[in-house]
């Protein structure tokens, strides 16, 4: 089975600490998996990609295929990421995401 | 370019109405998805149109219905609406740009419609 689970609802910090917003996936073969993002009032837009192995706005995500995560981390959470958090895995056939239920995070000062 | 646009924005039913969610899209882009989004649900996939003339179902797609006669359309479609299709429904688009095929797994996605049903 293709699923994607995201086990906090709601992940609280202060800001300058660190965030991990944890996602964990089942499927069979290589996975491509992502992380998207919607900020307050705004579409919901890709954070990043495993395949990029880049980091956007300070974020980063490793692939672990022996934990089968995608965890998103960051060192130094800002007020500015304060948002809704959602990691998505690329289906089998390759033509639809299929996303977690999301964490919402909250940065505050 | 507008990128992505629905219509309406919100809209109010009563149970066993229909409607009719319009996803327009300028990007050229062969695929078109529609979601719901419900709190503690997440982001669940209804129906998506891999090109023009093409649908197929998502995890969700019990009382809905959809069209893709043009491409840059996709529409979704509510025959009798009940109030446990009260959600935010959100479009995307994926695809290369310049009219190529294919997919890039980078989805745009529109502003959302608030969908209630009394």
């Amino acid at each position: 089975a293709q699923r994607v689970t995201q086990p906090e609802k709601l992940l609280s910090v202060f800001k300058g600490a660190p965030v991990e917003l944890k996602c964990n996936y089942s499927y069979s073969g290589s996975p491509e998996l992502f992380w998207y993002v919607q900020y307050s009032r705004q579409r919901l837009q890709l954070l990043l990609r495993h395949i990029s192995r880049e980091s956007i706005k300070g974020f980063t995500a490793d692939l672990n295929k022996g934990e089968t995560s995608f965890h998103l981390k960051k060192p130094f959470a800002q007020e500015e990421d304060s948002a809704m958090y959602y990691c998505a895995l690329l289906n089998q056939a390759g033509t639809a995401l299929i996303f977690g239920k999301g964490t919402t995070l909250s940065v505050s000062s | 370019n507008a990128g992505v646009t629905q219509t309406p924005k919100f809209r109010v039913l009563k149970t066993g109405q229909s409607m009719t969610l319009l996803c327009a899209q300028d990007m050229n882009h062969e695929y078109m998805y529609w979601y719901r989004q419900d709190p503690g649900m997440g982001l669940r996939l209804i129906h998506y149109s891999v090109g023009e003339g093409t649908t197929a179902k998502g995890e969700v797609p019990d009382g809905y219905n959809v069209s893709r006669l043009k491409k840059q359309n996709f529409l979704l479609g509510l025959e009798s609406a009940a109030p446990s299709q009260t959600s935010v429904y959100f479009c995307a688009t994926d695809g290369l740009a310049g009219g190529q095929t294919g997919i890039i797994n980078e989805q745009f996605f529109g502003p959302g419609t608030r969908l209630t049903v009394l």
